[in-house]
């Protein structure tokens, strides 16, 4: 069964520098996500990206975060100058249709410590 | 403000009970509804997924509810099992592409 994947599973930084971690979606999904969940609170929306750009975001994704698609397959989240308030696990998610039809399918999630 | 709650924090029942989990939201303007499961530090795995304009859906053990006008959905599992021991969230898609997630059930189901 086809899923989403992302590397690296744990990414430990100090503290300024930058990350980025690395999803591959669902091959024929549209959609692609990245969410956060820091330790014991909910996950959260960070933002979202349709058509090589960014549809939606929140205001958790401010700018010190980014978001490409390289090439066909990859869907990377780069964080420019890490905080230690950024330790999270962080998921990324796909979907072939957006609204109402919108089933979302989750990655296992990369867990950024800053040092 | 979109929030989406869910009760109780944390479940405990012998193997083999029926169980109910709950989970409200203040907006009732979602797209849908998404129930999932998560075990200790893994991702988000999808269980059922609730169009707006449904009322239910089931998938084996699991039925799935919603009531847009009073912002509840339920999570209901039959004859539960110990490998059903994980977090359950429930999440609300809204306009904004926003999916707003519940804080989650920890479900233990013992032997």
């Amino acid at each position: 069964e086809p899923e989403v994947t992302q590397t690296p599973s744990h990414q430990v930084t100090q503290m300024g520098q930058e990350v980025i971690l690395r999803c591959v979606p669902i091959s024929n999904h549209l959609y692609f996500y990245w969410y956060r969940q820091i330790l014991g609170q909910k996950v959260e929306f960070l933002v979202s990206f349709y058509n090589n750009e960014i549809s939606e975001k929140s205001e958790i994704f401010d700018d010190q975060f980014s978001v490409e698609r390289p090439d066909g397959s990859n869907f990377t989240l780069k964080i420019r100058s890490t905080k230690l308030e950024d330790s999270a696990m962080y998921f990324c998610a796909s979907s072939d249709v957006g609204r109402e039809y919108n089933e979302q399918f989750f990655g296992p999630g990369t867990r950024l410590t800053v040092l | 403000k979109q929030e989406v709650t869910q009760i109780p924090a944390a479940l405990s029942v012998p193997e083999g009970e029926n169980l109910v989990l709950n989970c409200s939201f203040t907006d009732s303007a979602i797209y849908n509804l998404q129930w999932f499961r998560q075990d200790p530090g893994k991702g988000l795995t999808s269980l059922l997924l609730i169009q707006s304009s449904q009322r239910e859906q089931t998938s084996g053990r699991l039925n799935a509810s919603l009531d847009k006008s009073s912002g509840r959905s339920t999570l209901y599992i039959a004859a539960s099992q110990p490998g059903d021991s994980a977090t359950y969230l429930c999440a609300a898609l809204y306009n904004n592409n926003d999916m707003r997630f519940g804080a989650g059930t920890r479900l233990t189901v013992k032997p």
